[in-house]
């Protein structure tokens, strides 16, 4: 079957540290994969996306690599500011429907 | 760029009332929309999958008496809850699709809507 894994939180870290949210999956045939940001009190919003192996996903200096040979979509990110605590949702797509992971909480303090 | 509304973003309701909850696409057309729960610490639940024109297609386990979906047009799909308890307590969250170029789809969600049975 389909699914993710992703790291649990929460994820608490200073200002301009380094950020790695583990994210795995196991799919049929050939998902698209997806990050989802949830800042506090607001719906999901689309962070970054790669639909094949190899693409790497990137924005608001997030990044994520899509590894067929790990399954793996771990997103990165070198400098992480206040503004970046939100709960993080790794998910794939398989063109007919979505599966998250749990969520990954991360609080960026000054 | 693509903004789904979702609307209330909070409502308490005594148990045994109806509750709907819309989802409007603002500037596509989304001939499908998606219906989630989002349970505390927990993943999004697809509900159901709605399709304009027809009727929804209910994952296993949720009721569709109870989870009245109604895709009315391209651009409105409506979730009812129908007679409310507490267990019915949620985040529920909406999501259309676009089309895309190159056959992509890309998902947009709403704010959710945050349920309250006392």
């Amino acid at each position: 079957g389909n699914s993710v894994t992703q790291m649990e939180g929460p994820v608490t870290l200073s200002e301009e540290a380094f950020l790695t949210i583990n994210c795995t999956y196991t799919a049929t045939g050939y998902p698209s994969l997806f990050w989802y940001v949830q800042y506090p009190g607001e719906g999901l919003q689309l962070l970054l996306k790669a639909t094949k192996a190899d693409d790497k996903g990137s924005n608001k200096g997030f990044e994520a690599t899509y590894r067929k040979e790990t399954t793996s979509f771990h997103l990165e990110k070198g400098s992480v500011q206040v503004s970046d605590s939100a709960v993080y949702f790794c998910a794939l797509f398989t063109g007919n429907q979505f599966y998250f992971g749990t969520g990954t909480s991360l609080t960026v303090i000054p | 760029g693509a903004v789904v509304s979702q609307h209330p973003s909070r409502v308490i309701c005594k148990s045994g009332t109806s509750v709907k909850i819309e989802c409007r696409s603002l500037d596509f057309q989304a001939t499908t929309m998606f219906w989630y729960r989002q349970f505390p610490k927990q993943s999004l639940m697809l509900m159901a999958t709605s399709n304009e024109g027809s009727k929804a297609t209910y994952e296993q386990g949720v009721e569709k008496d109870k989870f009245l979906i109604n895709h009315a047009s391209l651009t409105l799909s409506t979730l009812t809850v129908t007679s409310a308890h507490p267990e019915d307590s949620s985040f529920y969250i909406c999501s259309a699709i676009e089309l895309a170029g190159g056959g992509k789809n890309i998902q947009y969600f709403g704010a959710g809507t945050r349920l309250s049975v006392l």
